[in-house]
């Protein structure tokens, strides 16, 4: 079953923060960033593994709650260039590994 | 340079013909898989391979054919059971499976007429 990304779409103005959120009804093993201009391919952000651990790097960071399921994206001081459409993949582990599930995205807009 | 590269960029075919995407990677990579991707909608697997001559169905199989008879290839088909073929197609790979990182493809847009 598809994680429900939220919102669906974020209009921020340069310099604004963000939230996007990943929720799935299926325990999981891992969970997985990407972000995809328009028109091109995704690109890796980062992954988060059972445990319930924090990642991040530069002012991109996420976290992975265990017990609700959910994994947040959060985006601080954005810049222009993180426009896009982000995704979050989660995989459930056992006799799927190796399979990612897919968010349906959730649009984000920079604006100057 | 290493990296994964899909041709062609467009593809145009009639309906009720069979057309087959390519998909290279020259990063030694084991696990290799197919998206589908519709306008503003998320990825959907089709196939994934986690080695050589070994493949698995994802969610949207149906319609669809792949080969793994090397490493580095990946070739898709698209088959004229496919109901709706018309989409973006991205293959990806990653060193592992579970705890690794994918790597995209640049993608090929299929158009069905």
């Amino acid at each position: 079953q598809q994680p429900v990304q939220s919102p669906q779409a974020v209009i921020l103005r340069e310099g604004e923060d963000a939230v996007i959120n990943c929720s799935s009804s299926k325990a999981l093993y891992s969970v997985h960033w990407y972000r995809q201009k328009h028109g091109e391919a995704p690109v890796f952000l980062m992954i988060l593994l059972k445990g319930g651990e924090q990642k991040g790097h530069d002012k991109i960071s996420a976290s992975f709650n265990e017990k609700k399921q959910q994994s947040s994206l959060y985006l601080t001081a954005s810049q222009l260039s993180y426009s896009g459409t982000y995704f979050c993949g989660a995989n459930a582990g056992g006799t799927s590994y190796g399979k990612l599930t897919f968010g349906q995205g959730t649009i984000l807009t920079v604006h100057p | 340079d290493g990296g994964i590269t899909q041709s062609p960029k467009y593809l145009f075919r009639k309906e009720g013909q069979n057309v087959t995407l390519s998909c290279e990677q020259n990063l030694n990579h084991d696990a290799m898989y197919w998206y589908r991707q519709d306008p503003g909608q998320g990825l959907r697997l089709i196939y994934y391979s986690q080695i050589v001559n070994d493949f698995q169905k994802g969610d949207i199989a149906e319609g669809y054919s792949v080969s793994r008879e090397k490493k580095e290839s990946f070739p898709l088909t698209v088959t004229s059971a496919q109901k709706n073929p018309t989409a973006f197609y991205l293959c990806a790979s990653s060193t592992g499976t579970v705890s690794y990182e994918q790597y995209f493809g640049p993608g090929t847009r299929l158009t069905v007429t």
